[in-house]
């Protein structure tokens, strides 16, 4: 267990809807990033947040959007759903130590678009 | 962020040690090489990560070439449960708790550990 936790563990839904996925990352770890795995495409990079702050992006589509609240805890929310956004989803939460980071990922949320 | 190249799949007798290679003829001076693995569609564990001493804690060893351009990890006694997709990945080494450290992903190598 990484201590991290994401909702839900599965999300089924339709072409065009829009859905939130929520990270809430080990106790004390500021920084918080989303990565999304495809069958095709393999583990990618979206986009992550620092203390509320958005700080880098990846390849994050415009239809997808995020953001950090003030206990910490991040939503990655995906809207007009298409048939290919159907993936795993991780969030990481980050571990930093003055010499190094260590990112710890979550079980994952998979989101089927039918 | 440099480029590591590893085979697709290797397989290993259980108990023996499993040793998984990883290239990385670009790494600059200033990249880490770090290695997490995933086992059947959960999320990626820290496995290890090494600048250019050999490292080695309660999981796996890490052995980096001299010339830093290959590294190996190394499970010393594989059992079922290390059956995953192990991905080395090289990135600049962090200088703030602040900054962004994206993991970039390449397919890795998926190994088996045979009873």
């Amino acid at each position: 267990d990484s201590g991290v936790t994401q909702t839900p563990k599965h999300l089924i839904t339709a072409t065009g809807q829009r859905v939130t996925l929520r990270c809430s990352p080990r106790s004390g770890d500021l920084s918080v990033y989303w990565y999304q795995q495809s069958l095709d495409q393999g583990l990618q990079f979206l986009i992550q947040y620092y203390n509320g702050e958005e700080r880098a992006k990846g390849n994050i589509l415009e239809r997808f959007s995020a953001q950090q609240f003030p206990d910490l805890h991040s939503e990655l929310n995906l809207s007009s759903l298409e048939l290919g956004d159907s993936a795993l989803y991780f969030c990481a939460s980050s571990a930093w130590d003055s010499t190094q980071e260590t990112q710890y990922f979550g079980p994952g949320t998979r989101l089927l678009v039918l | 962020d440099a480029k590591t190249t590893q085979p697709t799949s290797m397989d290993c007798a259980e108990g023996r040690a499993a040793n998984l290679p990883c290239n990385h003829s670009t790494i600059s001076g200033n990249e880490y090489v770090y290695w997490y693995r995933q086992i059947h569609s959960q999320g990626p564990q820290y496995i290890i990560h090494g600048l250019k001493n050999n490292e080695t804690n309660e999981m796996a060893s890490l052995i980096i070439t001299e010339d830093r351009k290959s590294s190996t990890l190394i499970l010393p006694h594989a059992t079922l449960r290390d059956t995953a997709v192990y991905y080395c990945i090289v990135r600049v080494a962090p200088y703030s708790g602040a900054g962004s450290y994206q993991l970039t992903f390449g397919k890795g190598t998926k190994l088996s550990v045979i009873p």
